[in-house]
């Protein structure tokens, strides 16, 4: 069964910091993997789309990275802001179907 | 550019009764998804379309009805509301690529509670 875990279920950093999220995946045949950020009561916004090739991709203060051969994903936050604070999801795309795996997402606070 | 637009934004329901949540994209997406997102839980598919006249079952359908007869809606219909039923529910649209990495956007949502 395909299944997407994150790590750690909440965090909670001082504005300022940086953060690691972690992202394990079992999803086969893998077409891509991203991150999604989802602020309370909104629908997930796109932060970044890797493919099997890319191990590391940006978006401004956020860095993902991709490590297809351990099916592992992490998204790094720089210089953490309130306005961080938000779900963030990690979403693995089955090839073929195209069919998406959603993990649970990690709750952070950043704290002023 | 209005995006991903869903209605209502809130609703309850009693137990029994029927209603369709509403999904229209102005992107020309033809990939369209509903999902539902439990408290604390992951989001989970419902029901997926590839494009007009074509819909297909994802992790969740029972309970749950879709149509696509235009590029742009997505309606999702309750047919029998059940208390297991309230959630949050996501609509989203994307287009893909030959490799399938494409971006998926999402509307705000609806809340959806039965009594």
């Amino acid at each position: 069964k395909n299944q997407v875990e994150q790590s750690p279920q909440s965090l909670i950093i001082l504005e300022g910091k940086n953060c690691t999220l972690q992202c394990n995946y079992t999803v086969s045949p893998f077409s891509n993997l991203r991150w999604y950020k989802q602020d309370t009561g909104r629908g997930p916004v796109s932060l970044t789309i890797m493919t099997f090739s890319e191990n590391t991709k940006s978006n401004g203060r956020y860095t993902a990275t991709l490590d297809a051969d351990t099916k592992q994903s992490s998204l790094h936050i720089t210089a953490s802001q309130l306005s961080d604070s938000a779900s963030y999801i990690c979403v693995v795309i089955s090839g073929g179907s195209y069919i998406p795996t959603f993990g649970r997402g990690t709750s952070l606070i950043v704290h002023p | 550019n209005a995006g991903v637009t869903q209605t209502p934004k809130f609703r309850i329901l009693k137990i029994g009764q029927s209603m369709t949540l509403q999904c229209a994209q102005d992107m020309n997406h033809n990939y369209m998804y509903w999902y539902r997102q439990d408290p604390g839980m992951g989001l989970k598919l419902i029901y997926y379309s590839v494009g007009a006249g074509i819909t297909d079952k994802g992790e969740v359908p029972n309970g749950y009805n879709v149509s696509r007869s235009t590029t742009e809606d997505f309606p999702l219909r309750l047919e029998l509301a059940a208390p297991s039923q309230t959630s949050v529910y996501f609509c989203a649209s994307s287009t893909l690529s030959g490799t399938g990495n494409t971006e998926a956007f999402f509307g705000q949502g609806t809340r959806l509670t039965v009594v």
